[in-house]
């Protein structure tokens, strides 16, 4: 079965860190770029940042993570991260981890459950 | 502010269909995707380049995409249709790079 399960989420201060992971499993993991793409309480889906299947082709994020946020991954164990420094109250989100159908244009086709992050003193 | 433009609810009763609308300057010249999710649950790609069904999504879900308009077409509504819907496209004129619309809540009667 095709699947992403994340991991990390939690409660931290403003201007703490934390790492979120997504665990893939059932297919070649190597052969996917990935995205982060968020969902704030009540509100609709925000894309994070992606990275290709190899991180040497390309690494994007919004302006809004920028400089905050870095995407990684490790093909050799089949994860995606998200390091989150600096957090801020707007990052209070559900984070999910997904899979572009083929390449960058296309859409995500796999999505993980989602891990929970919420930034509050 | 959301660089697409989806109206906020669409009310459908069942076996009728639903249609929803996504707004772009010329979004006819790129390929967009739609998504459903359901309440707790994370979001299904139910149509992608613009028409196209993954597989296990029903032939009642189609899209088409001409001029300013992409729209998301839900024949025969089910109950189980009433969901969150979102397009998304990949949009290299703006900063976001992969853009998703505000969402359109779909309210069977």
């Amino acid at each position: 079965e095709v699947q992403l399960v994340e991991s990390g989420g939690g409660l931290v201060k403003p201007g703490g860190s934390l790492r979120l992971s997504c665990a893939a499993s059932g297919f070649t993991f190597s052969s996917y770029s990935m995205n982060w793409v968020r969902q704030a309480p009540g509100k609709g889906l925000e894309w994070v940042s992606s990275i290709s299947h190899t991180t040497t082709s390309y690494i994007y994020y919004a302006a809004s993570v920028r400089g905050r946020f870095t995407i990684s991954r490790d093909n050799a164990r089949n994860s995606l991260y998200l390091q989150m420094s600096s957090l801020r109250a707007e990052d209070t989100a559900v984070y999910f981890c997904a899979r572009f159908l083929r390449t960058y244009s296309d859409g995500m086709d796999v999505w993980g459950q989602g891990t929970t992050v919420t930034v509050s003193s | 502010s959301y660089v697409l433009t989806q109206p906020p609810s669409v009310s459908v009763a069942p076996g009728q269909t639903a249609r929803i609308t996504c707004g772009r300057y010329n979004i006819g010249g790129i390929s967009v995707h739609w998504y459903q999710q359901k309440p707790g649950q994370a979001p299904v790609l139910v149509v992608y380049d613009d028409s196209d069904r993954p597989s296990g999504i029903p032939e009642r879900f189609s899209g088409s995409n001409s001029g300013n308009t992409a729209t998301l077409t839900i024949s025969r509504v089910e109950a189980g249709d009433e969901a969150d819907y979102y397009c998304q496209v990949w949009d290299t004129s703006s900063d976001l790079l992969w853009v998703f619309g505000g969402g359109t809540k779909l309210t069977v009667l």
